[in-house]
Parts: structure tokens; sequence; C-alpha cells
């Protein structure tokens, strides 16, 4: 199985600063169609899961493009620019390009 | 609009059998592979399994961990997506989620609210 491992789990930020989140995969996710099957989630409390980034960097439909995703191979990066207080809950990285499909532990964002 | 809906969670004692549905909508289920994916509390999200649609053969796939426990079936003339699960444990205590990922859509980009399965005595 793919393991995706995900830094830090936890963090705090001031609203109005950047975050930063890694995701580095156990095996490369580009795959023979030259796209990269990494995608990112948001867990907010008492919400279903929704889609932030699809395919590293693309932003989903209705996603502020404050928003940002980027990396390639194994080692990818989640960049909110200026964290905003909806902004909080569990961001995952998942990877779609072989079964079983896999998370990453997730990391905790909390506002100051 | 998509919409997924998920019914079927409550109360289950430790060895019973629970049947979850997805009723979906907004879509063409038929073409839609049906994902389930887990969160205990306090726990990551979890990938279940997956059932594929008919030009697929309904191609199933699960979680190792599972121990084949658990099945996906799906009906399509009636656009739901099932989960059954069967030598319930306390550790299946989770909010279960249904998500679909269509042939020319992302995975997983609408998920259903999720439905509570509490397994105790």
């Amino acid at each position: 199985d793919i393991v995706m491992t995900q830094t830090p789990l936890s963090l705090s930020v001031t609203p109005g600063q950047p975050a930063s989140i890694s995701c580095k995969s156990s095996q490369s996710l580009l795959y023979s169609d030259g796209k990269t099957y990494l995608f990112w989630y948001l867990l907010k409390p008492g919400q279903p899961p929704q889609l932030l980034i699809y395919e590293v960097s693309n932003r989903f439909s209705g996603v502020p493009d404050r928003f940002s995703g980027s990396g390639s191979g194994t080692d990818f990066t989640l960049k909110i620019s200026r964290v905003e207080a909806e902004d909080v809950g569990v961001y995952y990285c998942m990877q779609n390009i072989q079964l079983p499909r896999t998370f990453g532990q997730g990391t905790k964002v909390e506002i100051k | 609009e998509v919409q997924l809906v998920e019914s079927g969670g409550g109360l289950v004692q430790p060895g019973g059998s629970l049947k979850l549905s997805c009723a979906a909508s907004g879509f063409s289920f038929n073409d839609s592979a049906m994902h389930w994916v887990r969160q205990a509390s306090g726990k990551g999200l979890e990938w279940l399994g997956r059932i594929r649609g008919k030009a697929n053969n309904y191609a199933t796939a699960y979680a190792a961990s599972l121990k084949g426990r658990f099945t996906i079936s799906r009906d399509d003339s009636k656009n739901t997506a099932y989960l059954q699960m069967n030598s319930l444990e306390t550790e299946d205590t989770a909010l279960y989620y249904c998500t679909r990922h269509g042939t020319f859509t992302s995975p997983f980009d609408y998920w259903g609210q999720g439905t509570l399965v509490t397994v105790s005595s």
C-alpha cells in the first residue's frame, strides 16, 4: 500500500497569516498518462469532507484562490496564503493512483 | 445538483450486522464508481472499498483491514449503493460516508453527510 505522510499534524495560525502542509507518498504518484494523482480534502467540524485540490495543483470548483497546491512525484504541499477563520478543520492528502486509496494522517488547523 | 444521502446507521451489538445505503441523485450514477470511507472519533479518514459501474463489470475492491467482513453492492435501477457490514467490532464504530468517482470527474468530489454506526453491547 502507498503510505501518505503529512507534516505537521497540527497547526495554530493567526488569521491573515500563511500556512503550509506537507504530504509525502511512499511511491511516485505520477501515472503513465502524465497526471499526478494527489488530492487534498478538508474535513470541517460537523461537515463531510470537501475536495479542495485535485491532481496536485487544480482548485476544485468554488475553492478560494488562497488555497494552492504544488509538488511532484512523492513530495507535495498545500498552502493557504492568508488563513481565515472558516479554514479550521483537518486537512488530508490522498492518493488515487493505486488501490487501496490511502489518506495521510490529517493535519489539524486551528486559529490562534 | 449532486446529492448523496446515507442511511441505515445505528446501534448494533458486537458480532452483529448492518447494511448501509447511499441514495444518489443529480448525476449519472450508472457511470460512477461508488466508494465508502469512514471516520472513527478522533481518527483520520479510512477508505473502505469501492464498486465500479456496469461498464467495468461492477468490480469491487476493499481495504485489507476489513478481512472480508464488508461487502459493497449497488442497484443501478434505484441509484443506490450499499455497504453490508458483518461481524461488527467495537472498532467499527465510526461515521460512514459514501462518495463518488465519476468517469470524467475527480475522485470524491461529492460526499454524503454520513451515517453513524455505533458498535456496543
